[in-house]
């Protein structure tokens, strides 16, 4: 199994709702990422797990809240959200963080929409 | 700091014709170079890396990528275009100390024309 997968596809939420994005992957990766991806633009990364650990998180407003319950999970819990949230958030996963070469897969993305 | 530039935010060409997408990247260190390619509402996928081994990178969909180092360079190619390669593609540099953060460049969106 080379993929990771991401739900749900698309979700509209308004600024005062609490959603949570997942993603899950299976080939047995120790790193996990969150990217946000605006229209037309380069994702731009939010965090980085590893070994279910986080280890970087790049001055995210807290309104973002990661989870990574095991090696194979990652959630993005969302509340208070504001409009210019809207975006595609990918996820991506890799061997790890240290390999050489350790390209990252991604998963299709959740296209969020925010009211 | 490392830093990616992609050429050119279109390029639009004829099916059958050479595809060139141009990437240069500034780095003190050799870095990991990726071209990865988005198709409408989906995710990213790999097309290539390149990771100090062989300078010229064959990828999949008959893509491939040569590093040359004196123009800090890793340029996309493909001889053929076919209407499915329109796509946007971005290039992506990691530095081989930097932990696995990539940085993306802005994307080029290839158009192919019948």
């Amino acid at each position: 199994d080379t993929e990771v997968t991401q739900t749900p596809k698309h979700l509209v939420m308004g600024m005062t709702n609490k959603k949570s994005l997942k993603c899950e992957q299976h080939m047995g990766h120790r790193a996990m990422y969150w990217y946000k991806q605006k229209a037309k633009k380069p994702p731009e990364l939010m965090f980085v797990y590893s070994y279910e650990k986080l280890s970087i998180n790049e001055s995210v407003p807290s309104r973002f809240s990661p989870e990574c319950p095991n090696s194979s999970l990652l959630n993005l819990h969302l509340h208070a959200l504001q409009p210019e949230d809207s975006a595609l958030y990918l996820c991506a996963s890799s061997r790890a963080t240290g390999s050489t070469g350790n390209e990252q897969f991604f998963g299709p993305g959740t296209r969020l929409t925010v009211l | 700091a490392q830093s990616v530039t992609q050429l050119g935010s279109h390029v639009s060409v004829s099916e059958g014709a050479l595809v060139l997408l141009r990437c240069n990247y500034s780095s003190s260190v050799p870095p990991y170079l990726f071209w990865y390619v988005q198709y409408p509402n989906q995710g990213l996928q790999l097309l290539l890396k390149y990771t100090s081994a062989a300078t010229l990178v064959k990828g999949i969909n008959g893509f491939e990528a040569e590093f040359k180092k004196s123009e800090t360079s890793f340029h996309l190619t493909k001889p053929s275009a076919h209407m499915r390669d329109a796509a946007e593609y971005f290039c992506a540099v990691r530095l081989n100390n930097a932990g696995n953060m990539l940085t993306f460049g802005g994307g080029t969106r290839l158009m192919v024309k019948p």
